[in-house]
């Protein structure tokens, strides 16, 4: 079983569209996080939910939104998308800050 | 901005020989923390360290921590093709439920 899948795995989308990422893990872990991977490779984190909170909002835009309908699931939705939000973006979970376990990317290419 | 900054950003060497990349980071940490990511795909997990503890070792990986100067290194021992891949290092923020990436380091083994 996948620990943590992330669906889908690429989206192609118009400018102006709104679009959702899911992400469901089944290790049973309290922390869920959002990472965006740019062109360059670095990856920077957007969201982290612990036990469905909130904890830290990046200075992301607020086109992007975090929803969690429970502790195992963490969906990413985006509002009004633009070029520059072309991306791969990476859901991932741990316990406690400890080891990460990640999902194989949704690769966003916005045209 | 970035937590840790990796060295080199990019690696290569001849199979067989050891390859040595560096992170350094700017705050506190309970620890850190070393994944691998091979193309189009998502991070795994290497290896784990406590900012209490000083060197650690995996099979062929080597970790060691300077909590002093802020700074990690990943020793890979007698290198393989199939070690061809970005590290990075990651280090928990303490006051925050999130996992920080460093940069990056691109290894290429040459057969």
């Amino acid at each position: 079983d996948t620990a943590v899948s992330q669906t889908p795995k690429y989206l192609v989308t118009q400018m102006g569209n709104d679009k959702s990422i899911k992400c469901e893990q089944n290790l049973g872990h309290d922390t869920m996080y959002w990472y965006k991977q740019d062109s360059k490779k670095f990856l920077k984190i957007m969201f982290s939910y612990n036990n469905k909170e909130l904890i830290i909002n990046e200075t992301v835009p607020n086109r992007f939104s975090p929803k969690s309908p429970d502790k195992a699931h963490l969906n990413l939705h985006i509002n009004s998308l633009e070029l520059g939000d072309s991306a791969v973006y990476f859901c991932a979970s741990s316990q406690a800050n400890t080891e990460a376990f990640f999902g194989q990317g949704t690769r966003l290419t916005v045209v | 901005s970035q937590q840790g900054e990796e060295d080199p950003q990019a690696l290569s060497i001849q199979e067989g020989e050891n390859a040595t990349m560096n992170c350094s980071y700017k705050t506190s940490i309970n620890n850190l923390q070393w994944y691998r990511q091979n193309s189009g795909r998502g991070l795994v997990h290497l290896i784990l360290i406590r900012s209490n503890e000083r060197e650690k070792h995996s099979g062929r990986l080597r970790v060691t921590l300077d909590t002093s100067k802020k700074s990690s290194s990943l020793l890979i021992t007698a290198s393989r093709a199939a070690d061809t891949a970005s590290y990075f290092c990651a280090t928990d923020d303490s006051s925050a439920s999130k996992i920080i990436f460093g940069s990056g380091t691109r290894l290429s083994i040459r057969p």
